[in-house]
């Protein structure tokens, strides 16, 4: 069965500007969740989305925020673009809510450049 | 509150040598624990996973990793490194309930020819 899907795969922005990411989950999976990775901080919780609703919250400020619709199919939206906010992001799904002794299944990511 | 340590950013074993990559958890409460691999320009990829039952856990491309709980250790290793198991791995903690699911900031294994 198809894996996760993440759209685009590579993005460049300027600085002010913002972005939105798209996640389709594997069929079936109700959660997505929401990952950035950069060199020097690793892996940063965003937010975890279960049945359209948002579960769980890491500590990003609301210039990052997300939906789920119907379909499993999750976004996420940064407005007003840092250079900071240059990194890998990943979305992973799973059956139920991902802190429920489930395996993530991940996309490959969307790779962000601000310039 | 759950945490997770791994121990060496960076870990460089010669190919056919033991592979150790540390990891230790901090949970009040019995924790599921879980090693991810990430390729280059890839997502990640789950190796093994402790839930319940025996300590020993065996995963894919012959890596496995023992729960000890006296040590809050659940480190992993494989007998012989080979040459495609360079990349990097995440370790893992969450439990039920909690609706969190915490990761290890990564170790990246060299294997040298």
């Amino acid at each position: 069965k198809a894996g996760v899907t993440q759209t685009p795969r590579y993005l460049i922005k300027t600085r002010g500007q913002q972005v939105t990411l798209s996640c389709s989950p594997i069929s079936g999976h109700r959660s997505v969740s929401w990952y950035q990775q950069t060199p020097g901080q690793g892996l940063q919780f965003l937010f975890e989305y279960f049945s359209e609703t948002q579960r769980n919250k890491g500590n990003f400020p609301g210039r990052f925020s997300g939906r789920q619709f119907s379909n499993s199919r999750s976004e996420m939206n940064v407005s007003t673009l840092e250079l900071g906010d240059s990194a890998l992001y990943l979305c992973a799904s799973s059956l139920g809510l991902a802190g429920d002794t489930g395996e993530l299944f991940f996309g490959e990511g969307s790779r962000l450049t601000v310039l | 509150a759950q945490s997770v340590t791994q121990l060496g950013s960076h870990v460089s074993v010669s190919e056919g040598a033991l592979v150790l990559l540390r990891c230790n958890y901090s949970s009040s409460v019995p924790p599921y624990l879980f090693w991810y691999v990430q390729y280059p320009n890839q997502g990640l990829q789950l190796l093994l996973k402790y839930t319940t039952g025996a300590t020993l856990v065996k995963g894919i491309n012959g890596f496995e990793a023992e729960f000890k709980k006296s040590e809050t250790s659940f480190h992993l290793t494989k007998p012989s490194a080979h040459m495609s198991d360079a990349a990097e791995y995440f370790c893992a903690v969450a439990t039920s309930g909690t609706y969190k699911y915490i990761f290890g900031t990564g170790t990246r294994l060299k294997v040298l020819a």
